[in-house]
């Protein structure tokens, strides 16, 4: 296993453009995590998957955030109606392995710039 | 709601010398603590964690945390720095639970220059 990744690694939209993104967690793990982290702060909490249920999402994901994990593997975040504030690094994280490990590992993570 | 704060945004050591970089959590029990390594456009790697057991933490690189208690700290020290250990670093902190860790709450980050 190659470890957590992400794609794309870059995206560059337009103010009011939709976006998806996608996370290939360890294969073996069963949660998958998402968070975003702008320019100069730590990673913030955005939302959680076990398996393919979302069991929690942070305030700061507004209607116009949508996650998926539609059969417990990947998982898409969506951003409808891009703000230029929603500019930041996404990084997904998976954990969770058959050996009771919980320690989360992260993707390299996919930026993107809201024009 | 638990949470960390990492004293110094940035924080320069001179090769060879060593690095501590401060981290201090509020919790009304104790939780699980963190400290993660960030590259340039890279993701996060744990360097050690904390998780109810040894108070002294040995991780990755040479690098090594106290858990004290009574000062609510996780400071993070290595010996002796090297040109390689210039990254961002992150103390992050999950509440502990049946799964074990949970979400991460991370701080706000210092950046290690090391100057040759």
């Amino acid at each position: 296993d190659t470890g957590v990744s992400q794609n794309p690694r870059h995206k560059i939209t337009k103010r009011g453009q939709n976006v998806t993104f996608r996370c290939d967690p360890i294969s073996e793990h069963n949660r998958l995590y998402w968070y975003r982290q702008t320019l100069g702060q730590g990673p913030e909490f955005l939302t959680y998957f076990q398996n393919e249920a979302q069991l929690e999402k942070s305030r700061l994901l507004s209607d116009r955030f949508s996650a998926e994990r539609p059969k417990g593997s990947f998982s898409t975040l969506e951003i409808q109606r891009t703000e230029q504030g929603d500019s930041a690094m996404y990084l997904c994280a998976s954990s969770g392995d058959p050996r009771g490990n919980n320690e989360q590992f992260f993707g390299p993570g996919t930026r993107l710039t809201v024009l | 709601a638990q949470s960390v704060t990492q004293l110094g945004s940035h924080v320069s050591v001179s090769e060879g010398a060593l690095v501590l970089l401060r981290c201090n959590y509020s919790s009304s029990v104790p939780p699980y603590l963190f400290w993660y390594v960030q590259y340039p456009n890279q993701g996060l790697q744990l360097l050690l964690k904390y998780t109810s057991a040894a108070t002294l933490v040995k991780g990755i690189n040479g690098f090594e945390a106290e858990f004290k208690k009574s000062e609510t700290s996780f400071h993070l020290t290595k010996p002796s720095a090297h040109m390689s250990d210039a990254a961002e670093y992150f103390c992050a902190v999950s509440p502990i639970s049946n799964f074990g860790i949970e979400k991460l709450t991370f701080g706000t980050g210092t950046r290690l220059t090391i100057i040759p």
